[in-house]
């Protein structure tokens, strides 16, 4: 059972660029999250996504796009990279059923020079 | 909006010791509350769910505890041995109108544990 799957797991960006972070999970999840974190810092919603089709803005989501086309893959697109953006990024998802956790992927380490 | 915060930031104890992590928040219509462990360079994986109509969750050495009307949540190691060294984080799943299904982390409590 694979979980969440991060793909890449690393990048160098250069300002201006653009990327998608990929992100797929085979439980069958209805809810899908992408955070990012800061050194020292806790985790900051970006993007989340209760369902196919169905998506809503987090904390920080300036800079960012997703879109949730199936219930398996939620990618999130970066465009025009800047150095603020300089994090690692994690993908996670969850059923909000009774007793089901959180389940993260391994994150990416994103660095825009 | 909800507010996470984990209160001490940082903690270190010498080996055998029983210790409390606390979080606490502010919007009390979560439906569940989520304790998570990550080590520097990784993901997190999750430690303990608490619904939010239970009160407390034993997984081994670990048990966390929800008072929703107090807005407060601990994690109680008891123990605690050098492996248990790592960024524990707690999470909140709201329950009300656009929150639903959002969920806030608090910045995490560092621990360290030393022999």
């Amino acid at each position: 059972n694979a979980g969440v799957t991060q793909t890449p797991k690393f990048r160098i960006l250069k300002i201006g660029q653009s990327m998608t972070l990929q992100c797929t999970q085979d439980m069958n999840h209805n809810y899908m999250y992408w955070y990012r974190q800061d050194p020292g810092m806790g985790l900051k919603l970006i993007y989340y996504s209760v369902g196919a089709g169905i998506t809503d803005k987090g904390e920080v989501p300036n800079g960012y796009n997703v879109s949730r086309s199936t219930t398996e893959d939620f990618p999130l697109r970066l465009e025009l990279a800047a150095p603020s953006q300089t994090s690692v990024y994690f993908c996670a998802s969850g059923s909000l059923s009774y007793n089901s956790p959180l389940h993260f992927g391994n994150g990416t380490r994103l660095t825009v020079t | 909006k909800q507010e996470v915060t984990q209160i001490p930031a940082a903690l270190s104890v010498p080996e055998g010791e029983n210790l409390v992590l606390n979080c606490s928040f502010t919007d009390s219509a979560i439906y569940n509350l989520q304790w998570f462990r990550q080590d520097p360079g990784k993901g997190l994986t999750s430690l303990l769910l608490i619904q939010s109509s239970q009160r407390e969750q034993t997984s081994g050495r670990l048990n966390a505890s929800l008072d929703k009307s107090s807005g407060r949540s601990t994690l109680y190691i008891a123990a605690s041995q050098p492996g248990d060294s790592a960024t524990y984080l707690c999470a909140t799943a709201g329950a009300g109108g656009t929150s639903y299904g959002k969920l806030t982390f608090g910045q995490g409590t560092i621990l360290t544990v030393h022999p």
